[in-house]
């Protein structure tokens, strides 16, 4: 099994849809990251939560939230979804022990149309 | 914003050769790491490199750092097919890490 799992692993909605995508993770690191991936854009921070009880903004957040239910689990979702919210998402994890590396899930491609 | 800036933005080699990448950056890091991301999939960590370091190596691997510039180097000895995939520097402060929008390598076998 991967360290980290993102489901679904392709999704297509239709715009204004409710959607989730979820992360869990089994590496034991306390810190979970929501990134979201651009052709010519790199990735770029949506959300980050350095324990269960912490959730912070990242560079571009409007139109997302994030639940951490768990230690292992961080999900993001997209209340109203917009087309331009197509992309590449990805789930990472890391130590709390500094510096880190992160551990990267195999991402969510999903499509608003 | 992003932090790093990668350059090239696309490099292509003969099996073999070595690769060079830069990344520059603007503002202080504690640490600044390279990923590699094969298509569509999630990134792989690479290498890191803290602040007060100026080089590192791992495998065919060697980093180089100079603050004082802020930039970085990552060089691939003796590239292989295998290498082929985009390639992303990021800057680590204030607990985040920021990356570039990666550079695409291509090694012809």
């Amino acid at each position: 099994d991967a360290d980290v799992t993102q489901t679904p692993r392709n999704r297509i909605t239709k715009t204004g849809k409710r959607i989730m995508l979820e992360c869990s993770q089994t590496k034991g690191h306390d810190r979970m990251y929501w990134y979201r991936q651009d052709p010519g854009l790199g990735l770029r921070l949506i959300y980050y939560s350095f324990d269960v009880k912490d959730i912070n903004k990242g560079e571009i957040s409007d139109g997302y939230s994030v639940s951490r239910q768990a230690q292992a689990k961080f999900s993001l979702s997209l209340e109203s979804a917009i087309p331009n919210q197509t992309a590449l998402y990805f789930c990472a994890t890391s130590e709390s022990e500094q510096p880190y590396g992160y551990t990267f899930g195999s991402g969510t491609r999903l499509t608003v149309v | 914003s992003q932090q790093g800036e990668e350059d090239p933005q696309a490099l292509s080699i003969q099996e073999g050769e070595n690769a060079t990448m830069n990344c520059s950056y603007k503002t202080s890091i504690n640490n600044l790491q390279w990923y590699r991301q094969n298509s569509g999939r999630g990134l792989v960590h690479l290498i890191l490199i803290r602040s007060n370091e100026r080089e590192k190596h791992s495998g065919r691997l060697r980093v180089t750092l100079d603050t004082s510039k802020k930039s970085s180097s990552l060089l691939i000895t003796a590239s292989r097919a295998a290498d082929t995939a985009s390639y992303f520097c990021a800057t680590g402060a204030n607990s985040k890490l920021t990356f570039g929008k990666g550079i695409t390598l291509s090694v012809r076998p």
